[in-house]
């Protein structure tokens, strides 16, 4: 059974980048991608960018200058990056499987990121 | 960007009693493919989201019949045929024919 689990830094400066990383355990197909959702306080769901196990990826524009989703296949974990941060990326961040066109199978556990001097 | 719109924002229904909520995009859902990207999923208390209903009207492994996806279009449906306890959370509609993918504000559904 396929597992997702995520880690990175919980508190982040303004103006510094944001990490996060995601691991997929127990995958034995590679043709999917790894999708990135974030979840503000209290708010809504804000899909942010997915990359496939081979590399290509989409990013949402709103984010896309700040933005660099990457993977590493020798070890199946995907990375997410957003620089600049402010307090208004302070959210819960996701990742989920994305196996076909929005079936968004399994997720993380989720990671908890404030934005904060 | 496709814009989803989801009514009501809040619904608090009884046990056994049912449920519906609205979705409406900004743009038909309908792809030349002949499926319609329209998701249900539901998110409930510190979990992250589920799925409910993928491409319009397909339960996903493991939810119950009492769920069903409908509608065409740019308009869709969910409904609970019955509700029960476990059903409170969060209901969000997704949309996936284009990029960025987009979700409704959700909606709160509280059992009385």
């Amino acid at each position: 059974q396929v597992q997702l689990q995520q880690w990175g830094a919980g508190l982040v400066k303004p103006s510094e980048t944001l990490s996060l990383t995601c691991a997929v355990y127990d995958g034995s197909s590679s043709d999917y991608y790894i999708t990135w959702i974030r979840q503000p306080p209290g708010k809504g769901l804000e899909w942010i960018g997915e990359i496939h196990h081979a590399g290509s990826t989409n990013y949402n524009p709103s984010l896309k200058s700040r933005l660099v989703i990457s993977v590493d296949m020798s070890k199946n974990e995907f990375s997410l990056n957003l620089n600049s941060v402010t307090a208004a990326d302070t959210a819960l961040y996701y990742c989920a499987r994305n196996n076909s066109r929005g079936i968004f199978d399994v997720w993380g556990q989720g990671t908890m990121v404030t934005v904060s001097s | 960007d496709t814009v989803m719109t989801q009514t009501p924002l809040f619904l608090s229904v009884t046990p056994g009693q049912p449920a519906s909520i609205s979705c409406k995009s900004t743009q038909s859902l309908l792809h030349s493919d002949g499926k319609t990207y329209v998701f249900w999923y539901v998110q409930k208390a510190g979990q992250p989201p589920q799925l409910l209903i993928h491409e319009l009207s397909n339960r996903f492994s493991g939810v119950p019949d009492r769920f069903t996806g409908s509608g065409s279009g740019t308009d869709f449906t969910l409904k609970i045929s019955r509700v029960e306890a476990d059903d409170a959370g969060v209901y969000y509609c997704m949309q996936s024919i284009q990029l960025p993918y987009s979700f409704g504000q959700g909606t709160k559904l509280e059992i009385k």
